[in-house]
């Protein structure tokens, strides 16, 4: 079964400055991977994917995520964070085959972005 | 991407009581999925729904505790029922939408 690693509980960052939200993945198979982000009393919304092809993706918001299948990360990258992107982000994953596969979430990231 | 409404947002019941939350789904999806997010962790399926057949429980999660119907392609319910201030969390469903997965706004439940 798939399993995700969040190492970071929470990341403070000033604004304007880069940040790095870290996602390992362990799986034995080819996989699908996720970052969602969750505003404060609000549902979860997809920031962007990676399904096959070009192993960097990019969200329109900024964000942008490598697959890197030899470390099995998918870490989230920002050059340069708002206060808006204060919020929780999750990674998931699931098989990439198959059809429809159980989700597996992190623990979640608290990213809280500084004045 | 589909969009879905999640009733109610938010509600505070009273312990052994139970509590219905329903899930539209604007266009028409085969399988529907339930997650429990608890205060401060991730979210955890609890059942998957597909309709016109009975919902697939994960590990920990009985259908007399969740009773889930999904009477057609565009909604789908989720019981909690005999609740104790434990089950206090958000609730959210989700469906499977162009090799994504997209959520409800969720429930936010609270027992007292």
């Amino acid at each position: 079964a798939q399993s995700v690693t969040q190492l970071d509980s929470q990341v403070p960052v000033f604004e304007e400055a880069p940040v790095e939200l870290r996602c390992n993945y362990s799986s034995s198979v080819s996989v699908y991977l996720f970052w969602y982000v969750q505003y404060p009393n609000q549902g979860l919304q997809l920031l962007l994917k990676y399904l096959s092809g070009s192993t960097l993706v990019e969200s329109i918001n900024g964000f942008e995520a490598e697959f890197n299948k030899s470390q099995t990360s998918f870490h989230l990258r920002k050059p340069s964070v708002h206060i808006s992107d204060t919020a929780e982000y999750f990674c998931a994953v699931t098989l990439g085959s198959g059809g429809y596969q159980k989700v597996t979430f992190g623990t979640g990231t608290k990213l809280q972005v500084i004045p | 991407s589909a969009v879905i409404s999640q009733k109610p947002s938010r509600d505070i019941c009273q312990r052994g009581t139970s509590l219905t939350i329903q899930c539209q789904v604007d266009s028409q999806v085969t399988m529907m999925f339930w997650y429990r997010q608890q205060p401060g962790q991730s979210l955890t399926l609890i059942a998957t729904a597909n309709q016109g057949s009975e919902a697939t429980y994960e590990s920990g999660f009985v259908i007399d505790k969740f009773p889930i119907s999904r009477p057609n392609l565009t909604f789908s319910t989720l019981t909690v029922s005999n609740m104790s201030p434990e089950d206090s969390s958000i609730y959210l469903c989700s469906v499977v939408w162009r090799d994504g997965y997209t959520f409800g706004s969720g429930t936010r439940l609270t027992v007292v």
